[in-house]
Order: structure tokens, then sequence, then C-alpha cells
């Protein structure tokens, strides 16, 4: 299994872009089977499916969150991103980066990151 | 949208049997895992496509899904199980999870 460490602002105001990396160990993002996931919690709160990104670029996200969501990968750097536009109160929550297999019938997470709380507030 | 229902709480006596449902429109025809998520901590898969353990988890954990309900069960509960559980799902091409259960070992 991969590991997989957040990082990001930990604090950003309403309307801002909230941009964050998930740093991948313990195998290459190119060659290591495996198809990366963001999911966030609010506190307090259960998990919510962001998205989903393969190498090649296939790409799926929630529909709820779609039009404000973009993932990438920087294979230079074995790191990936997320990008959440407009944000509000609402989007503050724990981050979680989590792979995926290649070989799953769905997608299950079998290694999750830490997390990294993320607030929006004025 | 497709939903999963979970109960918000189960409670269990120590070595005893815990089941934590989670119900959704024809889940059976689906995969469904679980993953156990303890105070602070990031959830752990503990069981994928419908019965199927990782590596390191407990012998205890089970799991199937059958008609419209995939059920976790957790044999001989200990202490240390309490925690909260999520199932999870595929749909239209979406990951859902359920809205999660408390399982308290009392």
């Amino acid at each position: 299994q991969v590991q997989l460490q957040e990082s990001g602002p930990g604090l950003i105001k309403p309307s801002q872009t909230l941009s964050l990396t998930c740093t991948v160990s313990g195998g290459s993002i190119r060659s290591s089977g495996y198809l990366w996931n963001w999911i966030r919690q609010p506190a307090g709160k259960g998990l919510e499916w962001i998205g989903r990104m393969f190498i090649s670029g296939s790409i799926n996200y929630n529909p709820a969150l779609k039009s404000r969501v973009t993932m990438s990968v920087d294979t230079s750097k074995n790191q990936l991103s997320l990008k959440l536009n407009s944000v509000t109160a609402a989007d503050t929550a724990v981050y979680y980066c989590a792979s995926e297999p290649i070989t799953a019938r769905i997608p299950y997470f079998d290694s999750w990151g830490q997390g990294t709380l993320v607030t929006v507030s004025s | 949208s497709y939903e999963l229902t979970q109960p918000p709480s189960v409670s269990v006596s120590p070595g005893q049997t815990a089941s934590i449902t989670c119900s959704g429109d024809k889940l059976g025809d689906k995969y469904a895992c679980w993953y156990q998520q303890k105070p602070g901590q990031s959830p752990v898969l503990v069981i994928y496509e419908d019965f199927k353990r990782p590596s390191g988890i407990p012998e205890r954990f089970s799991g199937s899904n059958s008609g419209n309900t995939a059920t976790l069960t957790i044999s001989g509960t200990q202490a240390m199980d309490e925690a909260d559980y999520y199932c999870q799902a595929w749909d239209s091409n979406s990951v859902v999870f359920g809205g999660g259960t408390k399982l308290t070992v009392l």
C-alpha cells in the first residue's frame, strides 16, 4: 500500500479557491496501479466523496460539487491536487486523499491520508 | 441520487455479536464496503466487495449483501471495536457513503 499525506492552507476566506495537495509515497503515481480520490468530512458528520481520477486523465466528480471542483496530478512531484472554488462555510471539513486499487470491482479505499482540516471563515 | 441508510447507533455488550445494516435500493445488485473510523483518526477499510477482508483485519469482522441490505457483523465484539462505521457503494459513476453508525460497546 502507498502512503498519503495531505497539505493545505488550514484557513481560507469565503469565495476564495481552496487548494490542497496530497503527496504519495511508497509508489509512483504513474505506475502504482491506483486511482486517486478526495473525500471530505465536516466535523461531527459523515463522509462525502469529492471525486476520483486515474493517471490517464479519466475523472469522476461528485455531481453536487462538479461545477466547483478540479482534480489533477503532478507526476514529477508524485502529488495529487484538489481545487475547490467559491468556497463557503459549508466547505469547512477535514479533507482526505485516498487510494483506490485499479483492480477493484467498485471503488473502495484501502489507504487514506491523515486528513487536513480546512476552515472557511472571514 | 442514490442513498444509503444506516442506523445512527448500535449498542452491543462485550463478547456479543454486533450487526450494522446499510440499506439502499437493490444494494444487493451492487457491491458494498465498510469502513471503521475511531475518533480523531482516518477511516480504515474493514470489508470490501461485500464480504472480503483486507489483510490485517480480524476475522471477527464479516460482511454480507443481499436484497436491499448490506450487513457488517462483528463477532465477539471487543472494546477496541467501538467506533463509527460507514458503508459505501457505487452508483451512476459516483461513490456513495451511508450516514454512519456509532457502535457503542457497553
